[in-house]
Order: structure tokens, then sequence, then C-alpha cells
């Protein structure tokens, strides 16, 4: 399994845009780099995924560099209900076959007003 | 349509008594994970069904843990012999593609 090294935390003002690096040096060919947030006392929420380069959704962006080895999470002008732990994800291929993956200890994010 | 559901979601016990944690995954879902997640710590992986093949058991902590799917569809999460250090939040994917969805979770709380 490809081990993931994110942040522990950050701080932002809102309205800015925030950006998450997480690093996984040694990804797998099959890999895909997923996003999760969590809020306090709910389960984790799908954000977004990607393979390489850029991928944009309404909510988010990732950055992926041609090497894979991390990624970006791109969160543009934040609001106080961003404040979330996000986690960043690498495994988790479908190839129809079983996948483990690992969480890891996330990026608590605190947006202050 | 409905997402994953978990019960109950809150569950106090004392030591040394048995819990069953249940999991209603999405219709259709064929991977579940288990997962535990301490007070303020990321998720820890416990076990995942992935159809009919043989569970990935390699997250559960001790052989106090087990966990079940039957038909394929609802899980259950058996912890035998509470200890104190078994109290935190359990929480149950199912995934479709590439994305899990999670349920609530399910507290629990060891006295």
């Amino acid at each position: 399994l490809a081990k993931t090294t994110q942040p522990i935390s950050m701080d932002s003002y809102e309205g800015q845009e925030v950006n998450i690096t997480c690093s996984h040096n040694n990804i797998a060919t099959n890999d895909y780099i997923t996003w999760y947030q969590q809020f306090p006392s709910q389960g984790p929420r799908f954000i977004i995924q990607g393979y390489k380069t850029k991928v944009t959704n309404e909510v988010a962006s990732l950055f992926i560099p041609a090497d894979r080895k991390s990624s970006t999470l791109s969160l543009p002008r934040v609001s106080l209900s961003d404040t979330a732990v996000y986690y960043c994800l690498v495994g988790d291929n479908y190839s129809g076959g079983y996948q483990k993956v690992t969480f890891g200890t996330g990026t608590k994010l605190q947006v202050i007003p | 349509g409905a997402g994953v559901s978990q019960s109950p979601s809150n569950k106090v016990t004392e030591k040394g008594k048995d819990v069953e944690l249940r999991c209603d995954p999405i219709s259709g879902h064929t991977a579940l994970y288990w997962y535990r997640q301490s007070l303020g710590q990321g998720l820890e992986f416990l076990i995942y069904f992935q159809g009919n093949s043989a569970p990935d058991k390699s997250g559960l902590p001790s052989d106090r843990f087990s966990a079940e799917r039957t038909g394929g569809s609802v899980s259950t999460l058996t912890i035998q012999r509470t200890q104190q250090e078994d109290s935190a939040v359990y929480l149950c994917a199912s995934r479709w593609s590439h994305e899990q969805y999670f349920g609530p979770g399910t507290r629990l709380t060891v006295t």
C-alpha cells in the first residue's frame, strides 16, 4: 500500500484559496488518488479523485504532477463551512480484486472569519 | 436514494460484554469496509468484504473482533469481551467504483 503524508493542520481565512498537498512516493501504476472530507461526528465524504494531470469538479480541483508522487487538493474561496479534516487516499483502484485502503491521519483545516 | 445506514447510533456497554454493530450498505454495492476511529484520530482499517471473495481481516486488532456479511448485503461487526480501549466510532462504508460511501457510524463506549 502506498503510504501518504500530509500536513497535520492548516489555517486559512475565509475567501482564500487553500491548497493541501499529499506525498505518496511509492504510488503504484494502477493507483488512483482520492480525497475525502470529514466533519465532526460524521463519516468521510468523497470530494474528488484523479489519476494524473488535473481534475476539477464543482467543489475542488486536484493537481497531480507527471511523476504522481504527490497531489494537491485545491479549495477555491473557502468558507467557514469548509472547516473539516481532509484525507488523502491512494489506492482503491477497482480492478475486480480486493482493495485494502489506508486513510492516514488527515489534514485539519480551520477556516478563520 | 438511501445511503449507508448503521445501527445502533450509540452503544454503551460494560467491560467484558459482547456487542454487535450492524451496517446496511447501499443496494448493489459489492464492496464493504469497516473502520474504527478513536477520538481525534484518523480512520483505522478493520476488515474488507468484496463480493463472494474471502474477506481481508488483516486490520482486525485482536481475535475478539469478527465480522460477517450475509448474502452480500448486511454486515455485522462483533466485539467479544469488550475492553475500554475498544471505545471509538465504528464506521462502515460501501463502495461503487472508486468512491466509498460512509455511514454515520456507531459510537461505542465501554465503561
